[in-house]
């Protein structure tokens, strides 16, 4: 069974400061991996995708890297402010069945001033 | 993103009540799907559909039923609901092609069955 599993489950960050998420996989054969961010009340939002050939992605203050071959990511976030409060989602698709994504349970990311 | 809209926002009904949760798209996606989010847990596909004419049981469908009567509309019923569908709901479009299945989401539904 395809499984995404993500840590840790919370936590909190002084604003300014970095943090790194993690997120191991098991989806075979893989496809791609994105990094979604879902604000409190709202549907997620995707941060960066990666297919098998790329290990690093950046959109603004967040870099993602993958590591197809032991099947882990991790999103890093950099100067952390207030609004990156959310929670971070990693979701994983498949070769055979694009549209059916694995998502794992999320990263729930407090910032403080 | 007001491209994909959910009616009702929120929702208390009671067991054994009849419900629909409405989805609306202006993306001109052809695909759609609903997923419901339980804390501690991924976001699970209910069902999906590619057009018009098609409906697919997705891997928690048991309980639900959909209907696709446009291709920018997609409702999903609960035809007797129960406490355990409590949840977020949420409806989601993607084109058939391009850029590697991205997912677009609404901004969710909170149904809670007393």
């Amino acid at each position: 069974k395809n499984q995404v599993e993500q840590s840790p489950q919370s936590l909190i960050i002084l604003e300014g400061k970095n943090c790194t998420l993690q997120c191991n996989y098991t989806v075979s054969p893989f496809s791609n991996l994105r990094w979604y961010k879902q604000d409190t009340g709202r549907g997620p939002v995707s941060l960066t995708i990666m297919t098998f050939s790329e290990n690093t992605k950046s959109n603004g203050r967040y870099t993602a890297t993958l590591d197809a071959d032991t099947k882990q990511s991790s999103l890093h976030i950099t100067a952390s402010q207030l609004s990156d409060s959310a929670s971070y989602i990693c979701v994983v698709s498949a070769y055979s069945n694009d549209y059916k994504l694995s998502f794992g349970a999320g990263t729930t990311v407090t910032v403080r001033a | 993103d007001a491209d994909v809209t959910q009616t009702p926002r929120n929702r208390i009904t009671k067991t054994g009540k009849r419900i629909m949760l409405e989805c609306s798209q202006t993306k001109g996606h052809d695909r759609m799907y609903w997923y419901r989010q339980d804390p501690g847990l991924g976001l699970r596909l209910i069902y999906y559909s590619f057009d018009v004419k098609d409906i697919n049981k997705g891997e928690i469908s048991d309980g639900y039923s959909v209907s696709r009567q446009a291709q920018a509309k997609f409702s999903l019923s609960l035809e007797s609901a129960i406490p355990n569908q409590t949840a977020l709901y949420f409806c989601a479009t993607s084109q058939t092609s391009g850029r590697a299945n991205e997912q677009f989401f609404g901004p969710g539904t909170r149904l809670t069955v007393l």
